[in-house]
């Protein structure tokens, strides 16, 4: 069965520091996702990259997908308190259909 | 815009005792609907996907099921709890099989 790997599972850093999250597949990956989870609420979605080498930014939010597409990273450049929250990487089955099986998330905190 | 609620956001239930959980989409129509169970130290894993109206697949053998009655609305059931269906639920929504699911808000529930 396909597995993501994600690390490190929690990360502490100070407010202005630099940090990257990975996502590691054993398998090719169809299409891989970001999403930020505040505790108790809904994901929210940040970034979706499916071919090999892309690279995607959104504020200060880096996503990049190896050329195989088995590992994405995540990086968030100086990092604030809002950027806290559990970082969930996912990836589409073979099925499609949405059917995305997920990392089991890198908690963030970061201190002021 | 397009919108997803689900709710209620906690619940607390017996064991034994009947599960209805509600989501509906707004702002779209014919979108794929998800429901999702989150499970501690376990990511999130995909329960039931629905395409349309009164089509539903169900991913994982379990004791939930699910339904569309309308086109926007996905409902999660189960006749009788059982302890291990404690989680937290979060239903999603999808233009197609291949794009991002933009998630509801989760449902806490604790099966007592």
């Amino acid at each position: 069965s396909q597995e993501l790997e994600q690390s490190p599972q929690s990360l502490i850093v100070q407010e202005g520091k630099n940090l990257t999250i990975n996502c590691t597949s054993s398998k090719t990956l169809y299409g891989l996702y970001w999403y930020k989870q505040k505790y108790g609420e809904g994901l929210i979605f940040l970034m979706m990259l499916q071919k090999g080498g892309e690279e995607k930014s959104h504020e200060k939010i880096t996503a990049k997908l190896d050329e195989k597409k088995q590992q994405s990273s995540l990086h968030i450049t100086a990092s604030q308190p809002s950027h806290a929250g559990i970082y969930l990487c996912g990836a589409d089955r073979e099925t499609g259909a949405n059917n995305l099986f997920f990392g089991t998330g890198t908690r963030l905190t970061v201190i002021p | 815009s397009q919108t997803i609620h689900q709710w209620p956001a906690t619940l607390v239930q017996p064991v034994g005792s009947p599960l209805s959980l509600e989501c509906t989409v707004e702002g779209t129509s014919n979108p794929n609907l998800y429901w999702y169970r989150q499970a501690a130290g376990r990511g999130l894993q995909l329960l039931f996907y629905s395409v349309g109206i009164g089509q539903i697949s169900s991913e994982v053998p379990q004791n939930l099921s699910a339904s569309r009655p309308q086109d926007r609305q996905f409902i999660l059931s189960s006749k009788k709890l059982l302890l291990s269906d404690s989680g937290f639920y979060l239903c999603a929504w999808s233009w197609t099989q291949d794009t991002e699911a933009f998630f509801g808000q989760g449902t806490r529930l604790t099966v007592v």
